[in-house]
């Protein structure tokens, strides 16, 4: 079954970095997006960035522009999102979310439509 | 970027209650709308595509209808395991953006 397993939880001290995989099953991940989405706690959900794990082209939003890194291995069939500069404010947990697409009447509807458990982020002093 | 909004942000309603969720975008959005459901703890799950298309699995009480900037999310019969928060979001354009949420709890 299609399956997205990511990375365990990571307690960080202001300013460092941090990196955190998302290991795909069940499908070919050359085929598909990778978006990154984040929650803070009690907050709303909020898209960091995505990758086309077939050429690794990315796509940032501007608010992560110059902190956020999304890369994949191919070989591994994983995607890894490194946030760097971190800050309290940061602390979350950090969801990967399969990207795909359906045609209708010559439209494109994206959507993410498998999600991996999550991963908590903690930054603090 | 474009700005969801949802109405109400909570609310209390029994098994077989008729729900409906509203979400407003700060610009058309087209049919471009996905909503998603998350229960406490987990991750979201996909419901609602193309604001109106029933993604695989997810139960026929649930659908999707609108265009422009209003769309609604019904759940024709309330289940006990619908009890969680909805999320709308936005795929018309980058960054896509999603709703404060709607939680949805127990009457």
């Amino acid at each position: 079954q299609v399956q997205l397993v990511q990375s365990g939880a990571e307690v960080k001290k202001p300013g460092a970095s941090v990196k955190v995989s998302c290991k795909a099953s069940g499908y070919t991940f050359t085929s598909y997006t990778m978006h990154w989405v984040r929650q803070a706690p009690g907050q709303r959900l909020e898209w960091m960035g995505w990758i086309n794990a077939g050429n690794s082209n990315t796509k940032y939003s501007q608010k992560f522009q110059g902190r956020v890194t999304i890369t994949r291995d191919t070989s591994a069939s994983t995607a890894y999102m490194e946030l760097s500069s971190l800050r309290s404010e940061d602390t979350a947990v950090y969801y990967c979310a399969r990207g795909d697409v359906t045609i209708f009447g010559g439209y494109y509807y994206y959507y993410m439509d498998v999600w991996g458990k999550g991963t908590t982020v903690t930054v603090s002093s | 970027d474009i700005q969801m909004t949802q109405s109400p942000s909570s609310l209390s309603a029994s098994v077989g209650d008729r729900v409906t969720i509203t979400c407003r975008a700060s610009q058309s959005v087209s049919s471009y709308l996905n909503w998603y459901q998350q229960k406490a703890g987990k991750a979201p799950n996909l419901l609602i595509y193309g604001a109106s298309s029933l993604q695989s699995g997810v139960p026929s009480r649930f659908s999707g209808s609108g265009s422009g900037t209003d769309f609604t999310l019904t759940i024709s019969s309330l289940q006990p395991e619908d009890f969680a928060t909805y999320y709308c979001q936005q795929s018309f354009s980058t960054p896509p953006t999603f709703g404060q949420g709607t939680k949805v709890e127990i009457k």
